[in-house]
């Protein structure tokens, strides 16, 4: 079946922009979330969802990121007034993540490269 | 901020060699998972070792785990030219929290 899509896949904006990366996961799958991954980096949690329900934010970096998944599907991350330190890649990962599971495995999207200007 | 570190940053091997990464982490954990990443793709899960688990296999792939020193190590056996790719540690930690803490990745590259 068709994994978790991204999209844009490449995303140029200028310093002051906003944007918005769009979140397929896999279908049924109960969680989601967003990683930043800068370059020569590993992915650092942003933000995570469980169902509509956004259980946790901790990892937004600043008021100009913000997360939703009104139906509990597809999830947007807006981000606004970008700043050249946003440059990243956003990864999004779904998780058919249950009350009584032990293990939490994640399958990740192919990213949005975003370049802030 | 990243969950540990990640050694050798970067290793270089030929093809048919074995290559050993190693990672160390900060805070008790649920489980450790090795997920490998392509150039410009996603993560791909390879293997997952549970806290009370020492060791594990899966194909070429060989994983330990030593809690008492916050740390695991990924063994990839008969190294391909395929498998050139960064190999990133993620930890799931006991406080419940779903997300996955990564390690700063080792790239490995395999010459054919």
């Amino acid at each position: 079946g068709a994994g978790v899509s991204q999209s844009p896949r490449y995303k140029v904006a200028k310093r002051g922009q906003d944007v918005a990366l769009r979140c397929d996961p896999i279908s049924g799958h109960v969680s989601l979330f967003w990683y930043q991954q800068a370059l020569g980096q590993g992915p650092e949690f942003l933000t995570y969802f469980q169902n509509e329900a956004q259980l946790d934010k901790s990892g937004l970096p600043s008021d100009r990121f913000f997360a939703e998944r009104p139906e509990g599907s597809v999830s947007t991350l807006k981000i606004q007034r970008t700043q050249q330190e946003d440059s990243a890649v956003y990864l999004c990962a779904s998780s058919q993540f249950s009350g009584g599971a032990s293990y939490n495995e994640q399958f990740f999207g192919p990213g949005t490269r975003l370049t802030v200007l | 901020s990243q969950q540990g570190e990640e050694d050798p940053q970067a290793l270089s091997i030929q093809e048919g060699e074995n290559a050993t990464m190693n990672c160390s982490y900060k805070t008790s954990i649920n489980n450790l998972q090795w997920y490998r990443q392509n150039s410009g793709r996603g993560l791909v899960h390879l293997i997952l070792i549970r806290s009370n688990e020492r060791e594990k296999h899966s194909g070429r792939l060989r994983v330990t785990l030593d809690t008492s020193k916050k740390s695991s190590s990924l063994l990839i056996t008969a190294s391909r030219a395929a498998d050139t790719a960064s190999y990133f540690c993620a930890t799931d930690g006991v406080t419940g929290r779903r997300a996955l803490t990564f390690g700063s990745g080792t790239r490995l590259q395999v010459q054919p």
